[in-house]
């Protein structure tokens, strides 16, 4: 079946532009996470998602930095203001459930120019 | 504060020789290990996990609490090994929902 999917793939902006990233979890997955992973560090915590609710956003930066999963599928992490700092691979992972394996997206290459 | 260390940025080896990448954890709990596997142009995946106890692509992975290790090990590298590894740490206590990632180690098998 279709793994995590995510778009765009690769997205350069402008600083203090708005960007909005998506992610398409494997179908029937309850759970969902994003990371984010900056050049030569391994990807860093940002959200999880238990169905339509964030369950833990400990790891959101700041408040430039908001995520959504309206309908508990796909999900949408949105960066106001960007910042040249902001640059960096978004992962997108799944799981059945918050136990179990994580299955990752391809990512999504942020550049902030 | 939960952290997973891996103190070798990269470790080349040739083709037959033993791996062994590190991985150091700091968790006041009872942890869960897992190494990710990051080959080229393909994306992360789950290579191992301590409970489960398996050798996969004849790596294993044993956790020792007294040394806070979770190494990776291979007897015989081979070419196709060579990727990116992740040791993470996922916290069992009621409230760490998260997998804590190290900064990774590039492993180059060469023929």
């Amino acid at each position: 079946g279709a793994g995590v999917s995510q778009t765009p793939s690769n997205k350069v902006t402008e600083k203090g532009k708005y960007v909005e990233l998506r992610c398409d979890p494997i179908s029937g997955h309850t759970a969902l996470y994003w990371y984010r992973q900056s050049l030569g560090q391994g990807p860093e915590f940002l959200i999880y998602f238990q169905g339509t609710g964030a369950a833990d956003d400990s790891g959101l930066p700041n408040d430039r930095f908001f995520a959504v999963r309206p309908e508990g599928s796909v999900s949408t992490l949105k960066i106001q203001r960007t910042e040249r700092g902001d640059s960096a691979v978004y992962l997108c992972a799944s799981s059945s459930d918050q136990r179990r394996e994580q299955y990752f997206g391809p990512g999504t290459r942020l550049t902030v120019t | 504060a939960q952290r997973v260390t891996q103190p070798e940025k990269l470790l080349s080896v040739f083709k037959g020789a033993p791996v062994e990448l590190k991985c150091n954890y700091s968790y006041s709990g009872s942890p869960e290990l897992f190494w990710y596997v990051q080959y080229s142009r393909q994306r992360l995946q789950l290579l191992l996990r301590h409970i489960s106890r398996e050798s996969i692509k004849g790596f294993t992975a044993d956790l020792n609490k007294g040394e806070t290790s979770f190494h990776l090990k291979k007897p015989f590298a081979q070419e196709e090994d060579s990727a990116m590894y992740y040791c993470a740490l996922w916290g069992r206590n009621t409230g760490f929902q998260k997998l804590v990632f190290g900064t990774g180690t590039r492993l180059l098998v060469s023929p």
